[in-house]
């Protein structure tokens, strides 16, 4: 069935890159989204990339796409205290109708 | 305001209580979802709506009933609240063409 599955911590430094990374089972899905849920709050979207791309990049944000193993990862470049928060991977499934979403990265900043 | 806004924010209730969580927005976005979030498990959908007379399971729906009002609203009713659907509850909308979601900020309900 369809997955998606991401690491559920990661703590890096301030000032370092963070690489998030996830994996995804429907082949054939269309697009795929990176959202940032800080505490108490809704879950944001950062960020997508459609299957026909290998990357993407926004400012400090870098997605790279490998559809052949099926590797999407997210990578915040710079990293700063106010990114400390839960990012999780997506993907929209064929026809269209669902999104699944994985559990969710935990990213700690350390000053 | 906000885009989508959902009522109330946090809800402790009793269970066998009969208790519905509310959304609305102003997107103008036809497709309308209710999502769970519990600990560890990400998101899960519970129900989607397409239109006013399209409504449909997602992959939790059991225990739990909606209403889609208008385009605008889509509210998630629990007919009979239990301890296990103690959880944060989201409801999102999206457009036609697959630029992702916009969530409200959630309803965090408690059933004890």
């Amino acid at each position: 069935g369809e997955d998606v599955e991401q690491s559920l911590f990661l703590s890096v430094r301030e000032g370092d890159s963070s690489v998030i990374n996830c994996t995804y089972t429907d082949s054939s899905s269309t697009y795929l989204y990176w959202y940032k849920q800080e505490p108490g709050a809704g879950l944001q979207l950062l960020t997508y990339i459609f299957s026909n791309m290998d990357m993407k990049q926004d400012q400090r944000l870098t997605v790279l796409l490998n559809k052949k193993d099926k590797h999407l990862s997210l990578r915040i470049a710079d990293t700063q205290t106010g990114d400390s928060a839960i990012y999780f991977c997506a993907e929209r499934v064929t026809g269209g109708f669902k999104t699944i979403f994985g559990a969710g990265t935990r990213l700690f900043v350390k000053a | 305001d906000a885009d989508v806004t959902q009522t109330p924010r946090n809800r402790i209730t009793k269970t066998g209580k009969r208790i519905m969580l509310e959304c609305s927005q102003t997107k103008g976005h036809d497709r309308m979802y209710w999502y769970r979030q519990d600990p560890g498990l990400g998101l899960r959908l519970i129900y989607y709506s397409f239109d006013v007379k399209d409504i449909n399971k997602g992959e939790i729906s059991d225990g739990y009933s909606v209403s889609r009002q208008a385009q605008a609203k889509f509210s998630l009713s629990l007919e009979s609240a239990i301890p296990n659907q103690t959880a944060l509850y989201f409801c999102a909308t999206s457009d036609l063409d697959g630029y992702g979601y916009t969530f409200g900020s959630g309803t965090r309900l408690t059933v004890v």
